[in-house]
């Protein structure tokens, strides 16, 4: 089962808007992650936000992570036409019997018109 | 460096063939990790493999198996496919392993449809 579950499951916008997507999750974790792919191919992460970590930024990119609530929130700034990607988080959390595991979320599929 | 390669990038089978996947990681990385990503499912952790053993498995059937060579470099398998076997098998790699889940680097994916 997908340990991450993200809002909305698909958004539209124009080039020069921001897009928000969420992700909540049910385990503690160690990490989350966010990755971007485009339509068939390979992910290509994006940033990575600590537990004990409470936002984080790189570039367009705005990373929130509330560990009492669970949830993250993805913010791209100023969106263009080459952001249009699905856009996935990814939890790092202990597995019975030992080791870590990152699971992936649904994804939120983002499209951005001219 | 060069990225995560997988070959083959598509692949057709029939049901009830077998077929092997190979992932050649980042250089340096230790770390090997296998998804399966439908429409329905979505992504899949298959398993995880660090220094040639497999560190984590995901649920699904022994049909499904892998190795990782002493060069990093992985294989999988899945023998006697079937029609919902068709899915993007990805790769990534990752110089962390076991206890903590740091950057990984997918490659392009292997296109697998099964008819």
């Amino acid at each position: 089962s997908q340990q991450g579950e993200e809002d909305p499951q698909a958004l539209s916008i124009q080039e020069g808007e921001n897009a928000t997507m969420n992700c909540s999750y049910k385990t503690s974790i160690n990490n989350l992650q966010w990755y971007r792919q485009n339509s068939g191919r390979g992910l290509v992460h994006l940033i990575l936000i600590r537990s004990n970590e409470r936002e984080k930024h790189s570039g367009r990119l705005r990373v929130t992570l509330d560990t009492s609530k669970k949830s993250s929130s993805l913010l791209i700034t100023a969106s263009r036409a080459a952001d249009t990607a699905s856009y996935f988080c990814a939890t790092d959390a202990r597995v019975t019997g030992g080791g870590n595991k990152l699971t992936f979320g649904t994804g939120t599929q983002l499209k951005v018109e001219l | 460096k060069a990225g995560v390669t997988q070959t083959p990038r598509y692949l057709i089978k029939t049901r009830g063939q077998q077929v092997t996947l190979s992932c050649s990681p980042i250089s340096g990385h230790r770390s090997v990790s296998w998804y399966q990503q439908t429409p329905g499912q979505g992504l899949q952790f298959l398993f995880e493999y660090f220094s040639e053993t497999q560190r984590n498995k995901g649920n699904f059937p022994g049909r499904f198996s892998g190795r990782q060579f002493s060069n990093s470099r992985s294989e999988m398998n899945v023998s006697t496919l079937e029609l919902g076997d068709s899915a993007l098998y990805l790769c990534a790699s990752s110089l962390k392993s076991v206890y903590t889940k740091d950057e990984q680097y997918f490659g392009p994916g292997t296109r697998l449809t099964v008819t």
